[in-house]
C-alpha cells in the first residue's frame, strides 16, 4: 500500500534550466507535506515543506506546489545547478498516521547535465 | 552543532548472528525515528520515540526487531537472528518532537547480511 508515489525513477535536466519533480498521495488525510534531498552515502536533509492550508511556498530556487484535490504536489527547482544532482523524496505526514509518522515516497534521482 | 551520529557505519554479518545499530540523536531533540530503505526502495519507518517511550512501533517487520531508547538520548535497534531480506540502510533521525519540525537524519548503516 503506496500511500506516497513518485512515479518518475529519474530525470534528467540540462543546467540552467527548470526541474520539476512530481508526487502524488492517495491518503487525504495528510495535511503537511516535505521535500528531502539525499546524497550518496549521507542521510537526506529537509528542504522543504508546505501545510494543506497552502497551495504554494517558495524558499529561494526551490517551490512546492500543491494540489490538494488532485493529491498531486510537486517541487520546482530553478535554475537548476549541478549541485542540485541527487535523490529527492517526498514526504507527508497527517494525524491518522500517528502524530510523527513520515510516510516517504520512493524517491526520483535527478541529473543535472551541464 | 553536531549532527545526528550512526554506528557503525557499515556491518557485514552472517544470516542467523543477532546485530546491534546505534544512533546519538542531536542534543535537546525529544524525537526519535529509525527508518530503513532497501535497494531501490523509499524509507520504510519502522519506530518512532518520543523521549523514552515508543508510541509507535507500527513499522517494525517482526519480532526478530527490537529497539529501545535511554536516558531520552541513545538508541539501539536490534536484529536477532537476521535474515538476508533484513539487508538495506538504517536511518535514525531526530527532531525537537512537534509533528511539523524537520527530521534531522543520520548517515546510515548499511547493513549486509551474507
Amino acid at each position: 500500500d503506496q500511500q506516497v508515489k513518485q512515479n518518475s525513477p529519474s530525470l534528467s535536466v540540462q543546467e540552467g534550466r527548470i526541474s520539476i519533480l512530481n508526487c502524488d498521495y492517495t491518503n487525504s488525510m495528510f495535511d503537511y507535506f516535505l521535500w528531502y534531498k539525499k546524497y550518496p552515502a549521507e542521510g537526506p536533509t529537509f528542504l522543504i515543506s508546505i501545510s494543506s492550508i497552502k497551495d504554494k511556498n517558495e524558499d529561494g530556487r526551490f517551490t512546492v506546489f500543491l494540489n490538494k484535490s488532485a493529491k498531486h504536489l510537486s517541487l520546482h527547482i530553478v535554475p537548476s545547478q549541478p549541485g542540485d544532482s541527487a535523490v529527492y523524496f517526498c514526504a507527508a505526514s497527517g494525524v491518522t498516521q500517528g502524530a510523527q509518522k513520515l510516510v516517504f515516497g520512493q524517491g526520483t534521482r535527478l541529473t543535472i547535465n551541464p | 552543532g553536531a549532527g545526528v551520529s550512526q554506528s557503525p557505519s557499515n556491518k557485514v554479518t552472517e544470516k542467523g548472528k543477532d546485530v546491534e545499530l546505534r544512533c546519538d540523536p542531536i542534543s535537546g531533540h525529544t524525537a526519535l525515528y529509525w527508518y530503513r530503505q532497501s535497494l531501490g526502495q523509499g524509507l520504510e519507518f519502522l519506530i518512532y520515540f518520543q523521549g523514552n517511550s515508543a508510541p509507535d512501533k507500527s513499522g517494525l517487520p517482526s519480532d526478530r526487531f527490537s529497539a529501545e531508547r535511554t536516558g531520552g538520548s541513545v538508541s539501539t535497534l536490534t536484529i536477532q537472528r537476521t535474515q538476508q531480506e533484513d539487508s538495506a540502510v538504517y536511518l535514525c533521525a531526530s527532531s525537537l518532537g512537534d509533528r511539523r519540525s524537520p527530521l534531522h537524519f543520520g548517515n546510515g548503516t548499511r547493513l549486509t547480511v551474507t
